[in-house]
């Protein structure tokens, strides 16, 4: 079953912009991950936040996390045409998932020049 | 250099046939993974494997099989049992369970 759910499913910005990807889940976990997906390849880990961290940053890339109403959010500053990608979150949920990671559908991301 | 392994790029399947997916990793990492991704999908887990001679199903394992006999290898055989096999096939691994998976480059298999 899907743990994670992306919103919004499509996102259209122009170079320089900020994209803000969401992602809600339903059970308690350890850990929220999110990666990247450009198409037709495999996915690349971005950030990795625990349950007990609240924001993460890397480069241009900011994550919080919200355990109490159970979602995430994923920000990237200063977009490039290169950002354009698929971006997926993902659960670990310990015992509650039978210990393995659960993938959302993604966020199909479009950075135009 | 180091990193995830999959092969062939493209597969075609024929009715009736069994393929094995090819996934080898040079990272040392203890835990495998093999994701299927439909098109315009997130990733639904197959099978997993954490040790060495021990593997799990997964979400979707049904008309799978896999084998974990060496460290570096977890090859991913799609049976004829498998009757929607067309997907794109992602293996992945990681040094600690479920965290910070480095993934392959995946396998297209088409059924002919």
């Amino acid at each position: 079953s899907q743990q994670g759910e992306e919103d919004p499913q499509a996102l259209s910005i122009q170079e320089g912009e900020n994209a803000t990807m969401n992602c809600s889940y339903k059970t308690s976990i350890n850990n929220l991950q999110w990666y990247r997906q450009n198409s037709g390849r495999g996915l690349v880990h971005l950030i990795l936040i625990r349950s007990n961290e609240r924001e993460k940053h890397s480069g241009r890339l900011r994550v919080t996390l919200d355990t109490s109403k159970k979602s995430s959010s994923l920000l990237i500053t200063a977009s490039r045409a290169a950002d354009t990608a698929s971006y997926f979150c993902a659960t670990d949920a310990g015992e509650t998932s039978g210990s393995r990671l659960t993938f959302g559908e993604g966020t199909q991301l479009t950075v135009n020049p | 250099d180091g990193g995830i392994t999959q092969s062939p790029k493209y597969l075609f399947r024929k009715e009736g046939q069994n393929v094995t997916l090819s996934c080898e990793q040079n990272l040392n990492h203890d835990a495998m993974y093999w994701y299927r991704q439909d098109p315009g999908q997130g990733l639904r887990l197959i099978y997993y494997s954490h040790i060495v001679n021990d593997f799990q199903k997964g979400d979707i394992a049904e008309g799978y099989s896999v084998s974990r006999e060496k460290k570096e290898s977890f090859p991913l055989t799609v049976t004829s049992a498998q009757k929607n096999p067309t997907a794109f096939y992602l293996c992945a691994s990681s040094i600690f369970e479920n965290e910070k998976l480095f993934f392959g480059s995946g396998t297209q298999l088409s059924v002919l």
